[in-house]
């Protein structure tokens, strides 16, 4: 089915430890960007990408990387993990230009740091 | 940095009302999404508006471009319309496409 995936759904690590959360979409869109949301806080913007080989910083990006050397794939990799990046992460994509195309949102990874 | 506001923040009514969901932000936009999130669960886009009215069922979405100003009504409201309810904007950029902006959502539950 077309959307956005992304994995793991639920992951438990332990403080200092890194992971990376993929996320992959097959509708060709340029436009991928990951948030993290947080009850009280709402949704923010952590990492985003206009395509394959551009990134550029969010609000909240301290803590996470990102590359794209696909137009498919966005990972966001948590170099070393701390108490206050639990939160639930969603990936999200669209086209480039959104006058005409709304967002397509991934199904979230909810991330417990311990 | 925009600053988008909803409210109510929560809202309970009984199954059958017409609801409406108000959201404001500070700053012009190119775009507003409307998107529902059920408890537990994914994100789902609604509507996406740049200008007027747009319908999908029993959802109606509104945009006052001057007043920076959008509501979202839901008629005839059903126990399954229970979500949350979340506003966001795009800003105005060389791509258009360069991250969302959030409000914090309206808790919406319909009882039967």
């Amino acid at each position: 089915n077309a959307g956005v995936t992304q994995t793991p759904k639920f992951q438990v690590l332990k403080t200092g430890q890194s992971m990376t959360l993929q996320c992959a979409q097959d509708m060709n869109h340029e436009y991928m960007s990951w948030y993290r949301q947080d009850p009280g806080m709402g949704l923010r913007l952590i990492h985003y990408s206009v395509g394959a080989g551009i990134t550029d910083q969010g609000e909240v990006p301290n803590g996470y990387n990102v590359s794209r050397s696909t137009t498919e794939d966005f990972p966001l990799r948590l170099l070393s993990a701390a108490p206050s990046q639990t939160s639930v992460y969603f990936c999200a994509s669209s086209y480039r230009g959104t006058a005409n195309y709304g967002y397509t949102f991934g199904s979230g990874t909810r991330l417990t740091v311990v | 940095k925009n600053e988008v506001e909803q409210s109510p923040q929560n809202l309970t009514a009984q199954e059958g009302e017409f609801i409406t969901i108000n959201c404001s932000y500070s700053v012009g936009i190119s775009a507003l999404h409307w998107l529902q999130q059920h408890p537990g669960g994914g994100i789902v886009s609604l509507f996406m508006l740049s200008s007027g009215k747009k319908k999908h069922g029993r959802l109606i979405a509104t945009i006052n471009i001057q007043e920076k100003h959008s509501s979202l009504h839901i008629t005839a409201s059903h126990p399954r319309d229970s979500a949350v309810y979340i506003c966001a904007v795009s800003p105005y950029s060389g791509g258009g496409a360069d991250g969302l902006t959030f409000g914090k959502g309206t808790h919406l539950i319909i009882q039967p």
